[in-house]
């Protein structure tokens, strides 16, 4: 069975710092990886996704992620922080076959200092 | 394209009774899902449909839940009867596929007193 585990329940990084959210994945073949983001009161918010290809996946808003088979992580990144950056992070995992859905990680909360 | 639908956004209810909840997939979206989030558990899947058809309902906690898709526009989440702790937010969300990006809705806020 497919998992994910974010192994940062809060990170805080100052606006306008780098920042990377890590996301290792368990899975036999090779993954669908997604990240998304959810603000206060809102649903989730895809960000970006990788199904094959260039291993480095650029999104919206700034982010990017990358996908290395032999660490199993699918880490994202973001070079400056802005304050409305702030939000919780989830990384998902899906199985490219069949009836398989989707495994969502447990979020990291992103605080942002001035 | 107007998204994922969700009623009502809000729901305070007391406990004993009933509670439904609506969601209205994208159109075109063969695949919708119910999860259910909690600050303790996190996001939970708690079953979805593939054209229509229940797939996989083992996320549901029990047999107060029921979940129906009549049509391929419109699914609902019913609580019967409703407790206290299944105060939480319900997403629906939708994909064209089972593995593909899964577009959520707002969310529907419920609280059992």
């Amino acid at each position: 069975a497919q998992s994910v585990t974010q192994p940062d329940i809060h990170i805080t990084v100052s606006e306008g710092a780098s920042l990377e959210l890590r996301c290792n994945y368990s899975y036999g073949a090779t993954p669908y990886l997604f990240w998304y983001v959810q603000s206060p009161g809102q649903g989730l918010q895809l960000l970006l996704k990788y199904f094959s290809g260039d291993t480095l996946v650029q999104g919206i808003k700034g982010f990017e992620a990358e996908f290395k088979r032999s660490q199993s992580s699918f880490n994202l990144r973001k070079p400056s922080v802005h304050w409305s950056d702030a939000a919780e992070y989830f990384c998902a995992v899906g199985a490219n076959s069949g009836y398989s859905t989707l495994t969502f990680g447990k979020g990291t909360m992103l605080l942002v200092s001035p | 394209d107007a998204g994922v639908i969700q009623s009502p956004r809000h729901e305070v209810t007391e406990m004993g009774q009933e509670v439904t909840l609506r969601c209205k997939p994208i159109s075109g979206h063969d695949y919708l899902f119910w999860y259910r989030q909690t600050m303790m558990r996190g996001l939970e899947l708690l079953i979805y449909f593939n054209n229509n058809v229940p797939i996989d309902d083992s996320g549901m906690p029990e047999d107060r839940f029921s979940a129906k898709m009549p049509n391929a526009s419109f699914s609902t989440l019913k609580i019967q009867p409703s407790e206290p702790r299944d105060s939480a937010v319900y997403f629906c969300a939708s994909s064209r596929q089972g593995t593909d990006t899964q577009y959520f809705g707002p969310g529907t806020r419920l609280t059992v007193l």
